[in-house]
This record gives structure tokens, sequence and C-alpha cells, in this order.
């Protein structure tokens, strides 16, 4: 199966900083097939970005995607209060449809 | 707009079953698969399988065959996940989910389910 590594695992940041968060396949994942997601504690998760790059509904445009082949990135860049949550990617390039374990983006 | 509403928590001992069911609306149900998630608390997301909803086929992910079961009922837009013989590592939030429009994309999710499994 591709196993999505995210890393870091944990980031304390402030609002107002710029963050960038990684996503990196064990083999290559075509672009139409990396998804990023928030989750808030008790909560289920919320795409935010599909096809790599494309927002999701009524997502702000401080969250953006990139990358390809085996590295992605999902960057916000300008962090609100509400942006702190955990953020998982998942590939639809192979089945299984796996998930990286998730990045917690927590407030210092 | 895409509704998927999910049953309520449930509690079970060793080696019972639960089901679990997600119902859909705002959409034709035929149209999108229903995928279904696992989150065991504390951790990340396990992705089960699906079940095509005009066929009725299934498809289980590795790990997720024999005790599991995905199932539809049309009539009344509603899948279902049941889980046999439950083992204490079954408890965990069940989310099911539907992708986007445009993409395989999980746009759409269900509020979960918890299952707990304790004697």
């Amino acid at each position: 199966e591709t196993v999505l590594t995210q890393s870091p695992g944990t980031l304390s940041l402030s609002p107002g900083e710029r963050v960038t968060l990684s996503c990196r396949a064990s083999q290559s994942v075509s672009s139409n097939y990396l998804a990023w997601y928030q989750q808030k504690s008790g909560q289920a998760p919320r795409l935010l970005i599909y096809g790599a790059s494309s927002r999701a509904t009524g997502i702000p445009d401080r969250f953006s995607g990139s990358g390809s082949g085996t590295d992605f990135t999902l960057t916000i860049s300008r962090l609100e209060p509400e942006d702190f949550a955990v953020y998982y990617c998942q590939q639809f390039g192979i089945s299984p449809y796996t998930f990286g374990q998730g990045t917690n983006l927590e407030i210092k | 707009q895409v509704q998927l509403v999910q049953s309520g928590s449930e509690l079970k001992k060793p080696g019972a079953s639960v089901k679990v069911s997600c119902q859909a609306s705002g959409y034709t149900f035929n149209d999108f698969a229903i995928y279904w998630v696992r989150q065991a608390p504390g951790q990340g997301f396990e992705w089960m399988g699906y079940i095509n909803t005009n066929t009725g086929n299934p498809s289980n992910a590795q790990g997720f065959t024999g005790r599991f079961v995905f199932s539809l009922d049309t009539s009344v837009t509603t899948a279902y996940l049941q889980i046999s013989s439950l083992k204490a590592e079954d408890t965990a939030v069940y989310y099911c989910a539907r992708e986007r429009e445009d993409s395989e994309a999980l746009g759409h999710w269900g509020q979960g389910t918890l299952v707990t499994v304790s004697s």
C-alpha cells in the first residue's frame, strides 16, 4: 500500500504566521488524487484541498496546496485562530486509499 | 444540500454485533459511492472501503474483510456498516463519506458514530 508520511508531527505557531505542512508518499501519486483535510477536536474532517492544489468550496484563499509525484505541501499563508487543528493528507490513486498520520497544528 | 446523517453512539460487549447507519439526502443516492473510514481514539484515519450504491457491490480494504459488511437500503437512501464478533480494538469513530461531484476526494462526511466495545 502507499504510505503517506506527514511532517512535522506537531507544530506550535502563533496566529499571523505562515506554515507549510509536508506529505510524502512511498510511491508516486497522481496529483489528481491527493487531498488535504482539516479536523478539529470532536468533529468530522473537512475537505480543504483536492487534486493537490484545488480549494474545496468555501475554503479561504489563505489555504493552498502544491506538489507532484511523491512530495506534496499544504500552506497556510497567515494563520487565523480557527486554523489550529489536525491536518491530514490522503491519496486516491492506488487502493487502499491511505491517509497520512496527521500534523497537529497548535497555538504557541 | 448534501447531508449524511449517521446513527448514534453504541456500547457493545466483545463478541456482539453492531450496525451503523448513514442516511443520505440532498442528492441522487445512486450517483455516488458511500465510503467508510475508521478513526480509533486519538489516532488517524483508516480507509475501510466503499459500496457502489448503483450495483450494491462492496469493496473492502484489506484488514476490513470478513467481520465488516457494507450494505444498502436504497428505498430509504441509507448505507450500513455491520461489524460482527466485536473486539476491544474495534472501538473507534466510524465515518461514512461521499466524494465530491468532480473528484474522488471526500467532500461530504457524516458526523461519525462512536462504537465502544467493552465488557
